[in-house]
């Protein structure tokens, strides 16, 4: 049963659309992260969070910004969406940065900007 | 800089193992893992192994650690059409920050 979860599952939306993607987890995990998954299926890391106020910027350059102003809540917002957004979005936390548990991910947002 | 390789195709039949190879540039991973997506979903922890172990068994997955040449392999015994997915290899990149990922193996199983 997941425990982290992300609404909406597909999204298409028109250019200039501002949107926001949802992500909560009921684990109590403090760090929290955001994935974009290309069409080849390779994974980015776009975004991180230690904690309520902290935000940090992934390997991926990213358009998107994030809020952590709740442990369990770490939404994604794309002010002005653009073609060249559409991809994959994987939110995941975990509690330890190196620890044995890994990553829970949740099942993903499919969004298209048409 | 990190780099996670893999192969990115394997076809098997069902019944026969399934061997996937994956190689990482970060030597000091405490923790190597491999993950599996199925079609429209997220990703699902599978295994993990431990740097200071060479094998890790658990039911019908073995994973094996060759430190010193940093490859890192998951054989799946039995293979069956459930296991049809993508499987990724990950480490810690070496910020401690994140997991990094292979671009992942296809395995097609067919009956």
């Amino acid at each position: 049963e997941a425990d982290i979860y992300q609404t909406p599952r597909y999204l298409v939306i028109g250019t200039g659309k501002k949107i926001t993607l949802e992500c909560s987890q009921t684990m109590g995990h403090d760090k929290m992260y955001w994935y974009q998954q290309d069409p080849g299926m390779e994974l980015h890391l776009i975004h991180y969070s230690y904690g309520v106020n902290s935000t940090e910027k992934g390997d991926l350059s990213s358009e998107s910004t994030v809020s952590r102003i709740r442990t369990e809540h770490f939404p994604l917002t794309l002010e002005s969406a653009r073609p060249s957004h559409t991809s994959q979005y994987l939110c995941a936390s975990s509690e330890f940065d190196r620890g044995v548990d890994g990553y829970t991910f949740g099942s993903g947002t499919r969004l298209t900007v048409v | 800089g990190e780099d996670v390789e893999q192969s990115l195709f394997l076809s098997v039949r069902e019944g026969d193992s399934s061997v996937i190879n994956c190689t990482y540039t970060d030597s000091s991973s405490t923790y190597l893992y491999w993950y599996k997506q199925e079609p429209g979903a997220g990703l699902q922890l599978l295994t993990y192994i431990f740097s200071n172990m060479d094998m890790k068994q658990d039911q019908r997955l073995t994973v094996l650690l060759n430190k010193k040449d940093k490859h890192l392999s998951l054989r799946i015994a039995d293979t069956q059409t459930g296991d049809s997915a993508i499987y990724f290899c990950a480490e810690i990149n070496q910020a401690g920050t994140a997991l990094i990922f292979g671009k992942g193996t296809t395995l097609s199983v067919s009956s």
